[in-house]
């Protein structure tokens, strides 16, 4: 997994709790991403972010939030406002070096509402 | 827009035989095409690319990926598969011409039976 660290690697929720979810790398890459998995569906982007400061809407962004106020950190907050949160989630970066640079992937966290 | 399918959602292989796992694309321009793995729990690893030249791509632990421009296809292929190959396999697309993100296939099951 690379240089990406993901914590925690399980967290439970209670309905109504906001939790944020960790993601720090070492690579020094400028860009990070933020996936979400599902069984059967891939991953799917929920921000991704280019330079510090800032950050830009995926595909399924609704329900989440997320700051890069520096380049090793890009923390996942899921609100209450996500309606259905259990699922894998997986932070990646990638070097803006070169546009055909692949990302590294984190090992991810697992959160499971109650 | 970009897409990626990955029509098998499973794959059985004995071991000592050769694998392939299919993926086929649509972009508006030239595809950055990618391979990762995923064993349970863990994050996505990179196997392999394909950004241009020739169109058998070499990768880790033994696999390789044929780019067919006229079938908008990228097979991952093995010689010889081994138990320990076991897991889901993710077929990726980046195209310039969409943005700086890369799509997802909803992944294939391998099993490789002893």
């Amino acid at each position: 997994d690379g240089g990406i660290t993901q914590s925690p690697k399980y967290l439970f929720r209670k309905e109504g709790q906001n939790v944020t979810l960790s993601c720090e790398q070492n690579l020094n890459h400028d860009a990070m991403y933020w996936y979400r998995q599902d069984p059967g569906q891939g991953l799917r982007l929920i921000y991704y972010s280019q330079i510090v400061n800032d950050f830009q809407k995926g595909d399924i962004a609704e329900g989440y939030s997320v700051s890069r106020e520096k380049k090793e950190s890009f923390p996942l907050t899921v609100t209450s406002a996500q309606k259905n949160p259990t699922a894998f989630y997986l932070c990646a970066s990638k070097s803006s070096g070169s546009s055909y640079n692949e990302q590294f992937f984190g090992p991810g966290t697992r959160l499971t509402v109650l | 827009a970009q897409s990626v399918a990955q029509p098998e959602d499973q794959v059985n292989v004995a071991e000592g035989n050769p694998l392939t796992v299919k993926c086929t694309y649509s972009v508006s321009g030239n595809p950055y095409l990618f391979w990762y793995v995923q064993y349970p729990n863990r994050g996505l690893q990179f196997l392999l690319k394909y950004i241009t030249g020739d169109n058998l791509v070499k990768g880790s632990y033994g696999f390789e990926a044929e780019f067919n421009k006229s079938q908008t296809s990228f097979h991952l292929k093995k010689p010889s598969a081994l138990v320990s190959d076991s897991a889901l396999y993710f077929c990726a697309v980046r195209d310039l011409n969409y943005g700086q993100n890369f799509v997802f296939g909803p992944g294939t099951r391998l099993s490789v039976l002893p």
